[in-house]
């Protein structure tokens, strides 16, 4: 099966501009992860969606950071103004509810971002 | 969620068993042990989950003290693929706490 796409890959921005990154999760997954995974450190998550409702946001930057999944499959994320500290991997990760709760997530290859 | 603890850093000689440890001294009764690993440049990949009970897959396996307050993932034949960072998560089933909550994981190298 085809794994969870993002676009773009690479995205350099200055400071104050705004950007906005793309996920197509798997195919009939249902959950779908925003994460953002700063150089050395390990993934910290910023939304989780069930179909396009919110079920986390607590740790995503709501003054600047938004994120949307219209019709439950795709989804954006942007930043608006970005922030030099906002330079990092955006990962996005997909996971299916069927069968159970102890499914594995699957992650796309990630956005990274640049910000100068 | 419990918090883990892991080495920063281990290496290991290609072809050998590669063990890494894992503690998770707080981990409540309905919480799950998981390992993802993230090879450079990708995004972390699902390798094995465990409750209590020893768990073995085509690409690794667990084994969890019978207090369930450590693990230690198995790559029984390391290859130099296997580079990686590797991430042990404990989490829970129950709705609401079923995130990943990643730490700095352990930094696998296999050297030839």
């Amino acid at each position: 099966e085809a794994g969870v796409a993002q676009s773009p890959r690479y995205k350099i921005i200055e400071k104050r501009q705004s950007v906005a990154f793309w996920c197509n999760p798997i195919s009939g997954h249902a959950t779908l992860y925003w994460y953002q995974q700063i150089l050395g450190q390990g993934p910290k998550l910023l939304i989780q969606f069930q179909n396009n409702g919110v079920v986390d946001d607590s740790q995503l930057p709501k003054d600047r950071f938004s994120a949307e999944r219209l019709k439950g499959v795709d989804s954006t994320l942007k930043i608006q103004p970005a922030k030099l500290e906002d330079s990092a991997v955006y990962l996005c990760a997909s996971r299916s509810v069927v069968g159970g709760n102890y499914n594995e997530q699957f992650f796309g290859p990630g956005t990274r971002l640049t910000v100068l | 969620d419990a918090k883990t603890t892991q080495p920063t850093s281990m290496d290991c000689a290609e072809g050998r068993a590669a063990n890494l440890p894992c503690n998770h001294s707080t981990i409540s009764g309905n919480e799950y042990v998981y390992w993802y690993r993230q090879i450079h440049s990708q995004g972390p990949q699902y390798i094995i989950h465990g409750l209590k009970n020893n768990e073995t897959n085509e690409m690794a396996s667990l084994i969890i003290t019978e207090d369930r307050k450590s693990s230690t993932l198995i790559l029984p034949h390391a290859t130099l693929r296997d580079t990686a960072v590797y991430y042990c998560i404990v989490r829970g089933l129950i709705q609401g706490a079923q995130k990943l909550v990643f730490g700095q994981g352990t930094r696998l190298t296999i050297n030839p």
